[in-house]
């Protein structure tokens, strides 16, 4: 098993530029949350998906940014237009419901905006 | 009141000692309870869960849940080096909802 895999691992970009970001779950888990991770907030859940479909996207910032999960082994986490402010670690966990309900997370994407 | 706070630390314990981590939460009703560790520049990596009340031991890692007092910890017998780094403690409230907590860094001196 790979584990959650996101794409890419750095990300430099300037400020009012599109950013995306990638993440396959593991095969057979049915729950995707996007968190992002800063030192000031901790970890701050964006948006989860339950079966591909968002349940839930009262942590998602602003308007700027969106996310997707089109089939069950692939979603995005969109920004558009990218703000300094954005600049953090961004992890995508996944679980299968039931269970212990803890997550895998990914690797992590590190956002930079400047 | 935050939902989930640890002491952000650190804590420092030489090697061979016991680490003990705490945890408390405001909501009553939550029903599971995790212990996440992240190295530093990793991703949290999930080494307790706990749902009833008392203690958990796996291996070094011992969690104890206190649902009374809405406190759970995570002790660290023979800390080692290799065990620094920083402990999230998440509370899962019920459905898919889980927070974290800030974390609480962990120093084990050789």
């Amino acid at each position: 098993d790979a584990g959650v895999i996101q794409s890419p691992r750095h990300e430099v970009t300037e400020m009012g530029q599109e950013v995306t970001l990638r993440c396959k779950p593991i095969s057979g888990h049915n729950s995707l949350f996007w968190y992002r991770q800063t030192m000031m907030r901790g970890l701050e859940l964006l948006i989860y998906f339950n079966n591909n479909v968002p349940i839930d996207d009262s942590g998602m910032p602003e308007d700027r940014f969106s996310a997707k999960m089109p089939n069950a082994s692939f979603s995005t986490l969109k920004i558009q237009p990218s703000e300094p402010r954005d600049s953090a670690v961004y992890f995508c966990a996944s679980r299968m419901e039931g269970g212990n309900y803890g997550y895998t997370f990914g690797s992590g994407t590190r956002l930079t905006v400047v | 009141q935050k939902e989930v706070e640890q002491n952000s630390g650190p804590l420092s314990v030489p090697e061979g000692a016991i680490a003990s981590l705490n945890c408390t939460y405001s909501d009553r009703g939550s029903q599971s309870f995790f212990w996440y560790r992240q190295y530093s520049g990793k991703s949290p990596e999930l080494i307790m869960f706990i749902y009833s009340n008392g203690d958990k031991e796996d291996g070094r890692f011992t969690a104890q849940l206190n649902k009374a007092s809405q406190y759970v910890s995570l002790l660290i017998r023979d800390s080692q080096p290799s065990d620094s780094a920083t402990y999230l403690c998440a509370v899962n409230t019920g459905g898919f909802k889980t927070i974290f907590g800030a974390g609480t860094r962990l120093f084990v001196k050789a």
